[in-house]
């Protein structure tokens, strides 16, 4: 595609549920990062996949948080037991392997209430 | 580890120039960025600039980087309403790794 294409644009769940949030990076970009950005807050760093490479997923805050990457282009960041701090906006980028341009997605705003 | 810091807001009137500014701690940054974020919207790349860059000038946009006090600015000359948005600040080492964002900057566009 033409961009970053992040689904669903907004996800309302019920604390505990757990969720996938979906990103397909722009074609041929291998590397992908997610970030978090909170009400209010800055961006928050959550993992980086870069081609076949070990993740880099130092930025997860909990082990509620997982992501994967499948065939090196689309990307899923899955929350399991959700709380209501998850609630944030989810952020997918990518880029080509040098890091100059990161291309970001339109987010999924998700809510647990 | 590294850490970005801008000023949370900024007003300007309509026509003036703005300029936003950022500090950062990594020594070993290699490319800085300015991100801008409209209500409701994603991230969008505005500029870049390399650290062996001191300034980078595109249209109504001028970076100026400061890699001693590792400052960086960003200058909107004859601001629109339209430039009302948060601006990041965003630092890499260019070794392809994650990008470090200041908390952005809301910039206020008043008529």
């Amino acid at each position: 595609g033409a961009g970053v294409s992040q689904s669903p644009s907004n996800k309302v769940t019920e604390k505990g549920k757990d969720v996938e949030l979906r990103c397909d990076p722009i074609s041929g970009h291998t590397a992908l990062y997610w970030y978090r950005q909170s009400l209010g807050q800055g961006l928050e760093f959550l993992i980086y996949f870069q081609g076949n490479s070990a993740p880099d997923k130092s930025g997860l805050p909990s082990d509620r948080f997982s992501a994967e990457r499948t065939g090196g282009s689309v990307s899923t960041l899955t929350i399991q037991r959700t709380q209501q701090e998850d609630s944030a906006v989810y952020l997918c980028a990518s880029s080509l392997p040098v890091n100059t341009e990161a291309f970001f997605g339109q987010g999924t705003r998700l809510t647990v209430v | 580890g590294e850490d970005v810091e801008q000023s949370l807001f900024l007003s300007v009137r309509e026509g003036d120039s703005s300029v936003i500014n950022c500090t950062y701690t990594d020594s070993s940054s290699t490319y800085l960025y300015w991100y801008k974020q409209e209500p409701g919207a994603g991230l969008q790349l505005l500029t870049y600039i390399f650290s062996n860059m001191d300034m980078k000038q595109d249209q109504r946009l001028t970076v100026l980087l400061n890699k001693k006090d590792k400052h960086l600015s960003l200058r909107i000359a004859d601001t629109q309403t339209g430039d009302s948005a948060i601006y990041f600040c965003a630092e890499s080492d260019g070794s392809a790794r994650q990008l470090t964002f200041g908390s952005g900057t809301q910039l206020t566009v008043l008529p």
